[in-house]
């Protein structure tokens, strides 16, 4: 079956634009995580969606920072006035179910690039 | 707290020659998952295998082992007879039971080039 995908590959936006990106995860799965790649801080996980709630937010790294999962399958990360240092990939993972030791399954990620 | 080590930040090899990818990881729970990824230059994170913390038994997949060891709080990767298309960045991660969210730590990575 399909993969995690997300949309779009590629984003290109101004300092203080809003932007948002899709992860459709695999179908079935219950738990979304979305994790963010970047030079200087490498795989860091941002938030993590059982169905459509949201219990672990810790990873946000500001209040700029919020998602949402609907129909407990789409999510979209919203970054409301970008820095330049939210400038990364963006990487969403599905697991089948909200159960230690499951293995997430990544799509190809979102590259950001704020100027 | 939680922290996985990939000390190797980058390892070049010729191609057909064996090398060990090394991880070491500090948890305080008793029961974790320990994972390593590929990254390859597309850039999609590829499951490669998943261990978890009560089977040390060694496990063998074609030309990739792995060696968990407990007591140096270890899981290394080795790949036999390197090829061209393993260069990638390899990733160790860890996952805690008693972390509801069972999210994913992990170690900084290391860049493998294998050379033909």
């Amino acid at each position: 079956g399909a993969g995690v995908s997300q949309s779009p590959s590629n984003k290109v936006t101004e300092k203080g634009k809003d932007v948002e990106l899709r992860c459709d995860p695999i179908s079935g799965h219950t738990a979304l995580y979305w994790y963010r790649q970047s030079l200087g801080q490498g795989l860091e996980f941002l938030i993590y969606f059982q169905g459509n709630s949201a219990p672990d937010k810790s990873g946000l790294p500001s209040d700029r920072f919020s998602a949402e999962r609907t129909g407990g399958s789409v999510s979209t990360l919203t970054i409301q006035r970008t820095q330049q240092e939210d400038s990364a990939v963006y990487l969403c993972a599905s697991s089948l179910a909200s159960r230690k030791g499951e293995t997430q399954y990544f799509g190809p990620g979102t590259r950001l690039l704020v100027l | 707290a939680q922290k996985v080590t990939q000390a190797q930040t980058e390892i070049s090899v010729v191609e057909k020659e064996d090398v060990t990818l090394d991880c070491v990881y500090e948890t305080r729970d008793t029961t974790y998952y320990l994972f390593w990824y590929k990254q390859p230059p597309s850039g999609e994170l590829v499951f490669l295998i998943r261990r978890n913390s009560f089977d040390e038994q060694n496990e063998i997949s074609g030309r990739y082992s792995w060696n968990f060891q407990k007591s140096t709080s270890s899981f290394n990767f080795t790949i036999t007879a390197s090829q061209v298309v393993d260069s990638a960045v390899y990733f160790c991660a860890l996952s805690e039971a008693m972390d509801s969210s069972y999210k994913l730590i992990f170690g900084s990575g290391t860049r493998l080039l294998v050379r033909p």
